[in-house]
């Protein structure tokens, strides 16, 4: 059984450019959310894919977007990168929307600066 | 909206002795669960251990063990017999429980826990 992996481990963009990053689910699981974690912080919830719907968002910008496909892989997606975005990005993967009672698994990151 | 604090930005204990992390919340709701993560320099978050709010009983695993006051909105982790190990950054982090929605964690700012030889 492989864990969440996430691609790539490191970028460097500059300021308004576009960005994607990648998140394979652990084997079995049809959630996957996504969190920004800057230097310092702890995480912050972006949102939430189920079934390859989002359903539920933290709050951010719609800048932020993002897709889940049919095998449950995901994508976040920013436009018109800032400064701030500058930060970890953490995808964790559960078999079903109430995490609560199976256990969500975090990716080990893609770390995003932008200059 | 619900927020976590953690007042100790960093601990310190040495190793096989007891530590004690602390952790508040502010919120609400009356259905909810808490948690502590571990995050090692690999930065892969590890789920250490998780309370149900509607739980009295404090909940254990191995080593790890909560002290869960629900209306002094207080959460907090103990390590017994540190290891080294568990050198890593700890948080705490709520999330609401039913009532629809996908809200994601809420987590504190995170405490560094070192643990000396």
């Amino acid at each position: 059984e492989t864990g969440v992996t996430q691609s790539p481990t490191h970028l460097i963009k500059t300021r308004g450019q576009q960005v994607t990053l990648r998140c394979s689910s652990q084997s079995g699981h049809n959630t996957v959310s996504w969190y920004q974690q800057a230097l310092g912080q702890g995480p912050q919830f972006i949102f939430q894919y189920y079934r390859e719907e989002e359903n539920g968002r933290g709050n951010f910008p719609p800048r932020f977007s993002g897709l889940q496909f049919p095998n449950y892989s995901s994508e976040l997606n920013v436009n018109a990168l800032e400064l701030d975005d500058s930060a970890l990005y953490l995808c964790a993967s559960s078999l079903g929307r109430d995490y609560l009672r199976n256990e969500q698994f975090f990716g080990p990151g893609t770390r995003l600066t932008v200059l | 909206a619900q927020t976590v604090t953690q007042s100790q930005p960093e601990m310190s204990v040495q190793e096989a002795e007891t530590v004690t992390l602390s952790c508040t919340y502010d919120t609400s709701e009356s259905d909810y669960y808490l948690f502590w993560y571990k995050q090692p320099p690999s930065r892969q978050m590890i789920l250490v251990i998780r309370q149900e709010a509607y739980k009295q009983q404090n909940a254990t695993e191995n080593r790890f063990s909560v002290n869960f006051q629900k209306a002094a909105k207080s959460f907090s982790l103990k390590i017994s017999d540190s290891q080294l190990g568990d050198a890593a950054m700890y948080f705490c982090a709520y999330r609401r429980g039913s009532g629809g929605g996908a809200d994601g964690l809420t987590f504190g700012k995170g405490t560094h826990l070192i643990i000396q030889p």
